[in-house]
């Protein structure tokens, strides 16, 4: 069973620049869930999405947006990039709500902005 | 406001030498509490989920713990590859599908 995959695994952009990450869920998973982490401030949630809705945001600016497809395929995207946005951004997807089998996270995008 | 704090935040032991992390958690209302190992440039690993005090999941040389104040994560008789960042998590509402994660605890077991 494949995992969660996340492209490019790497990226360095330059500021003010803008950038977008594709995560491609287990099959049979709806749900996809952004984070950012850092080495200061750890996982911190970004947005959910549910069969192409965002069900839920975390508290990061209006730069940072997603959107999901019908094949459940997620999107985020970064728009005016900022030095403090270098970060692992991850992906996890999970089929009954998360806490039956977890959320499986995918290996990440390093960004890296200079 | 939700809070998870791990301690200690860096934890060196030798080959064989069993230990436990600690996850306590201030949430308004506790859905689950997950537990994640995360290797360097690797996304976090799926270990356990615990709904409810009192309960206790095993994985090998893991196991951990709920109360309703913290969790705790037993390691026993650790071998080098368990060297790892362990993450704890809690998902708060219902539905809400969010993950609030502690700092994490990196081990080191020496041979």
């Amino acid at each position: 069973k494949a995992g969660v995959t996340q492209t490019p695994r790497y990226l360095i952009k330059t500021r003010g620049q803008q950038v977008t990450l594709s995560c491609s869920p287990i099959s049979g998973h709806r749900s996809v869930s952004w984070y950012q982490q850092t080495p200061g401030q750890g996982l911190q949630f970004l947005f959910e999405y549910f069969s192409e809705t965002q069900r839920n945001k975390g508290n990061f600016p209006g730069r940072f947006s997603g959107r999901q497809f019908s094949n459940s395929r997620s999107e985020m995207n970064v728009s005016t990039l900022e030095l403090g946005d270098s970060a692992l951004y991850l992906c996890a997807s999970s089929s009954q709500g998360g806490t039956t089998y977890g959320y499986t996270f995918g290996s990440g995008t390093r960004l890296t902005v200079v | 406001e939700d809070q998870v704090t791990q301690s200690p935040e860096a934890l060196r032991l030798q080959e064989g030498e069993s230990s436990s992390l600690n996850c306590s958690y201030t949430v308004s209302g506790l859905r689950g509490l997950f537990w994640y190992r995360q290797d360097p440039g690797k996304g976090p690993e799926f270990l356990f989920t615990l709904y409810s005090a009192g309960e206790e999941k095993e994985k090998e040389r893991l196991k951990a713990t709920l109360t309703k104040k913290e969790s705790f994560l037993h390691i026993t008789a650790p071998k080098p590859e368990d060297s790892a960042t362990y993450l704890c998590a809690v998902q708060i509402i219902q539905g809400a599908q969010k993950l609030v994660f502690g700092q994490g605890t990196r081990l080191t077991i020496n041979p």
